[in-house]
């Protein structure tokens, strides 16, 4: 099956920092999405994007599929942004298959 | 606007007993599934359904049942719980396939003694 990676496992940074997270899969897809789960433990859908860029405030996402890779970028972070970063993806079928995930840590 | 509602937010169980996870969603959305997230891990998909009457399996179905009568509803049922489906337990549902916009429950902690 497909497989998901992402990069870095663990992220922290200060507050007010720049960051990117990767995510690599290993086969064609049809579909990519990133979601961000707080320390609540609550999934919350950040971005529906096969391919191209899409921005949302201070996050951003950037899939290009013909290389295999996608990216999120968070700019001027801020201590809610703290959580695990996940992307997701689906290939020829209808399953979802999700990568392990970027744990972020914001300080003050 | 609801979403997607999982009931019970926290449950333990004793290795043998059964129970049903609910899982209802007020968006009109055609697929549902299940998710289990274990440390490390990620979300590894459970079951998933394409619409009322039908359902599939997962990467993980071994253990588990479920049942689709209504676009609404999706439940997911143990039926004979063991240790090793200690974990935390999400209901998602999407328009139309995962090649749309997912929506997520807030997850069921299950922990079975």
């Amino acid at each position: 099956g497909i497989q998901v990676e992402q990069s870095p496992p663990d992220l922290i940074l200060q507050e007010g920092a720049n960051s990117t997270l990767r995510c690599n899969f290993s086969d064609s897809v049809n579909n990519l999405q990133w979601f961000h789960q707080n320390p609540w433990g609550q999934l919350i859908n950040l971005f529906y994007i096969p391919s191209g860029t899409k921005q949302n405030g201070r996050l951003s996402a950037t899939t290009v599929a013909t290389e295999r890779y996608s990216l999120l970028y968070i700019s001027s972070s801020q201590t809610t942004d703290s959580g695990v970063y996940f992307c997701a993806v689906t290939y020829n079928t209808d399953k979802l298959i999700f990568g392990t995930g970027t744990r972020l840590q914001v300080f003050p | 606007n609801a979403g997607v509602t999982q009931t019970p937010k926290f449950q333990v169980l004793k290795t043998g007993q059964s129970m049903t996870l609910q899982c209802a969603q007020d968006m009109n959305h055609e697929y549902m599934s299940w998710y289990r997230q274990d440390p490390g891990m990620g979300l590894r998909l459970i079951h998933y359904s394409v619409g009322a009457g039908i359902t599939d399996q997962g990467e993980v179905p071994n253990g588990y049942n479920v049942s689709r009568s209504t676009t609404e509803d999706f439940p997911l049922r143990l039926l004979s719980a063991a240790p090793s489906q200690t974990s935390v337990y999400f209901c998602a549902s999407s328009y139309n396939g995962m090649n749309t916009e997912a929506f997520f429950g807030q997850g069921t902690r299950l922990t079975v003694v």
